[in-house]
């Protein structure tokens, strides 16, 4: 199986900060790649799809990029809303995987 | 807008069963894939598998032995058997649709906590 290794596992950062999260594929996964925003007892929801592509009403605010088998997700002001646990996960080949998560947290 | 409401029994012992089902309100059911993912307490988050309208299924390869998923498109309704489970199945277990070309996964259902004790 694909391993996604999410990096930093946590975050501490501040209203107003330009953070960036990222996720390293253990194999060429092409732009096959999504990510997922988690607060607690809640459900994932989808933030970005196809590496780079804004799901509809999420903030643009929050960008995808990929630089080979690397990927990040940037939030480019943070809002109090925006902490939480950030998920990728790829879908090139099966099975489905998922990074193990970044918590984002208020400094 | 389509909603997913999943439920099914919360409580099992070891070696049952876990039965979940997830209800699609809203929205096509022939035009995408349902998946089934969960996720233990605290921890991440892990894919079990999907099926389509037409009862075609990917499973993980990790669960694939005690894994079944189901459809019942006169419902707009998709199943969730694992059998034989242990603690280690103890998890938030989630549904969700995903499109028929691809696998990013949106929306979700709200999740059932499935906890195995005995």
């Amino acid at each position: 199986a694909i391993q996604l290794t999410q990096s930093p596992s946590s975050l501490s950062a501040s209203v107003g900060d330009r953070v960036t999260i990222t996720c390293r594929a253990s194999q060429d996964i092409s732009s096959a790649l999504a990510w997922y925003q988690q607060k607690p007892g809640k459900a994932p929801k989808l933030m970005i799809y196809d590496a780079s592509s804004l799901q509809s009403g999420v903030p643009s605010r929050f960008s995808g990029s990929v630089s080979g088998t690397d990927f990040s997700l940037t939030i480019s002001s943070l809002q109090p809303a925006d902490f939480a646990t950030y998920y990728c996960q790829q879908f090139n080949t099966y099975p489905i995987t998922f990074g193990q998560g970044t918590r984002l947290e208020i400094k | 807008q389509v909603q997913l409401q999943q439920w099914g029994a919360g409580l099992l012992k070891p070696s049952e069963t876990l039965s979940l089902t997830c209800g699609v309100y809203g929205g096509s059911f022939r035009d995408y894939y349902w998946s089934w993912i969960r996720q233990p307490p605290g921890k991440g988050l892990e894919w079990i598998g999907k099926i389509n309208h037409s009862g075609s299924t990917n499973y993980n390869p990790s669960l694939k032995s005690r894994v079944t998923i189901s459809v019942d498109t006169s419902k707009n309704q998709f199943s969730l058997k694992l059998t034989s489970v242990t603690a280690a199945d103890t998890a938030v277990y989630y549904c969700a649709r995903s499109p028929l070309q691809t696998d990013w996964l949106d929306p979700w259902g709200q999740g059932t906590l499935v906890t195995v004790s005995s």
